[in-house]
């Protein structure tokens, strides 16, 4: 079974400042990678998503994520955070089995 | 529009009363699967089912059951709830294949007192 780690368990920061949530898996094999985001009192929502091609991976609302095979890392970026991502964001692996495993969650507040 | 719907979204029970969340998906997807959440915890999985008739154990399936007879609908059973089941619940389904994205439903919060 994989484990997926990340390492913030809560992350408070300004508007306008940059985030940056790591996210490591232990899987050597195949993988496909995804962060997801849950907004207060919502289901998760996907943010963007990873399976093959260019490492550099642009999703919504401005996020962007950069998988590093070597690192076995699929860090979270985004330049300039507002309010409204004040939410909680997971990173999910999964192989070929279809089975996600998810990471325990990073809180990320943003102070306005 | 593409939808996982469960039900019921809030539920407060008693020990050892049995109880039943229902999910339904319009999307026609083979795969299905429950999740629980918890602080500290993030998602852990609890059953899935890879078509109907399928079903297969995930990482935390004590307490639990499934089943999968119609393609749409992935109800979890708790046969006999107790208060560690306290949680939140989240179903998900996709189509098979790799990368393929996994939608959730809205989320079932459950207190067993």
């Amino acid at each position: 079974a994989q484990s997926v780690s990340q390492h913030n368990h809560h992350v408070i920061l300004s508007e306008a400042a940059s985030l940056e949530l790591g996210c490591n898996y232990s899987y050597g094999g195949t993988v496909n990678l995804f962060w997801y985001v849950q907004y207060p009192g919502q289901h998760l929502q996907l943010l963007l998503k990873y399976f093959s091609g260019d490492p550099l991976v642009k999703g919504i609302k401005g996020f962007e994520a950069e998988f590093i095979k070597s690192k076995f890392s699929f860090n979270l970026r985004k330049p300039s955070v507002q309010w409204s991502d004040t939410a909680e964001y997971f990173c999910a692996v999964n192989d070929n089995d279809y089975k996600l495993s998810f990471g325990a969650g990073t809180t990320v507040t943003v102070r306005a | 529009e593409a939808q996982v719907t469960q039900n019921p979204r809030y539920l407060i029970t008693v020990t050892g009363k049995k109880l039943t969340v229902t999910c339904s998906q319009n999307m026609n997807h083979e795969y299905m699967s429950w999740y629980r959440q918890d602080p500290g915890l993030g998602l852990r999985q609890i059953y899935y089912s890879m078509n109907v008739e399928v079903t297969d154990k995930g990482d935390v399936p004590e307490g639990y059951k499934v089943s999968r007879k119609e393609k749409r609908n992935f109800p979890l059973i708790l046969e006999s709830p107790s208060p560690n089941q306290t949680s939140l619940y989240f179903c998900a389904s996709s189509s098979t294949g790799a990368g393929n994205t996994i939608y959730f439903g809205e989320g079932s919060w459950l207190t067993v007192v």
